[in-house]
């Protein structure tokens, strides 16, 4: 089976900059996304990583370290529409099915 | 616009009976898939598809069935066997291929079923 670890909840400043962190222990490891949840919605991609090193995306950037089974999403200048829940998930074997963490639930304040 | 359409967005059942979700895509994705979302909890798989005519059992299939006869449409019901039916229900699809775009699973809204 896969387990993936995330924290429950972060809270930050608005223009800070937040590290949310995942670790995973997996067999066949073939990839780490990272989504986006505002409460009640459908989850949004934000980032696949499958080999290691820093994924950039504008304000967002993920990082992958297969070797240390590790991940984390970078949040720079956080904005309070950034205030929601941080969904990783691996993939692993053949084809398509995500493992899901149980999500980090950010808070950005005033 | 491409997309996922999941209805009804909110649904109310009594103990005991089946009910039946609909989800749509119009996005020409092969695969398409069902994952149930509790307070918590990380989504988790209840059944996938990889193509028409044909489907398999996710982390959690009791209780649930589904069926794929079009490449657009893949309806889950919750049967009256599934034994915590309340929940948060999300269905995605995701194209395959090998390019860096592939595999990303775009979600529907999602349905909320309370059973009372």
């Amino acid at each position: 089976g896969q387990n993936i670890d995330q924290p429950t909840e972060m809270t930050a400043t608005e223009g800070a900059i937040v590290q949310i962190n995942c670790t995973y222990q997996t067999s066949g490891f073939n990839g780490l996304f990272w989504y986006q949840q505002h409460a009640g919605e459908a989850p949004t991609f934000l980032s696949y990583n499958v080999l290691d090193g820093l994924e950039e995306k504008g304000r967002f950037s993920s990082f992958l370290s297969r070797s240390k089974g590790y991940s984390y999403l970078l949040l720079k200048e956080l904005q309070m529409k950034d205030s929601a829940s941080y969904l990783c998930a691996v993939r692993a074997g053949g084809g398509n099915k995500l493992t899901f963490g149980t999500g980090t639930q950010l808070k950005v304040e005033l | 616009d491409g997309g996922i359409t999941q209805s009804p967005k909110y649904l109310f059942r009594k103990e005991g009976q089946n009910v039946t979700l609909s989800c749509e895509q119009n996005l020409n994705h092969d695969a398409m898939y069902w994952y149930r979302q509790d307070p918590g909890q990380g989504l988790r798989l209840i059944y996938y598809s990889q193509i028409v005519n044909d489907f398999q059992k996710g982390d959690i299939a009791e209780g649930y069935s589904v069926s794929r006869e079009k490449k657009e449409s893949f309806p889950l019901t919750v049967t009256s066997a599934q034994k915590n039916p309340t929940a948060f229900y999300l269905c995605a699809s995701s194209r395959q291929g090998t390019d860096s775009g592939a595999n990303v699973l775009t979600f529907g809204a999602g349905s909320r079923l309370t059973v009372l």
